[in-house]
């Protein structure tokens, strides 16, 4: 069964850069599209974009300008960063396999001077 | 469009039946496949439908998806107190990028 290990810094300060790495464990990256998603303070979930295993991207066209999306199919991880931050990027960020159907537990960023 | 709609409550006691609906358009729902997820308190999501109306291994019979035209529908029959939760629905858009409902708190009375 897949799972997903994601890790990253949990505070940042304004104009800093985002960044957070997730791990895929029991599964290949081949095949699937990896996505990164956010979920700022009792709000919704924002899709932020997603990576195929052969490096193409999509990204959420909101975003776009500030994400960076890659994958390194030796270590089977794939990676996101979020730069010049402000306090509107606070959120629980979650790395996620295809649809998604697989999610990974989450990583609080806060964003505070 | 850059969202799916869903009413933002919905409610019933235990044993009821609740639908919880999702309004898109031709660019998403319409064209593309409907997820469902439930995201209890503090968790990340959970798949709960995918592909409109099929139902991952270990999720009870309970839970049922639908759509037609560009709406879509999850329906919870005798809801259950565990059922307490947000749910959400997402698709694919046609202008390549993934769109996530508004979000339904279902509150078991």
């Amino acid at each position: 069964q897949v799972q997903l290990q994601q890790w990253g810094a949990g505070l940042l300060k304004p104009s800093e850069t985002l960044s957070l790495t997730c791990a895929v464990y029991g599964g290949s990256l081949s095949d699937y599209y990896w996505s990164w998603i956010r979920q700022p303070p009792g709000e919704g979930l924002e899709w932020i974009g997603e990576i195929h295993h052969s490096g193409r991207t999509n990204y959420n066209p909101s975003l776009k300008s500030r994400v960076t999306m890659s994958i390194d199919t030796s270590k089977n991880q794939f990676s996101v960063t979020l730069s010049s931050v402000t306090a509107a990027d606070t959120a629980i960020y979650y790395c996620a396999r295809g649809p998604p159907d697989v999610w990974g537990n989450g990583t609080t960023v806060t964003v505070s001077s | 469009q850059s969202v799916l709609t869903q009413p933002p409550s919905a409610s019933g006691t235990p044993g009821q039946r609740v639908t919880i609906s999702c309004s898109g358009s031709s660019s998403n729902i319409g064209n593309n496949y409907v997820y469902w997820y439930q995201q209890l308190p503090g968790t990340a999501p959970k798949l709960l439908i995918y592909r409109n109306n099929q139902r991952p291994s270990g999720v009870p019979d309970r839970f049922s998806g639908s759509k037609s035209g560009t709406s879509a529908s999850l329906a919870i029959s005798g809801l259950r107190s565990e059922d307490e939760a947000d749910y959400y629905c997402a698709a694919w858009d046609d202008s390549l990028r993934r769109l996530f409902g508004t979000g339904t708190q279902v509150t078991v009375l």
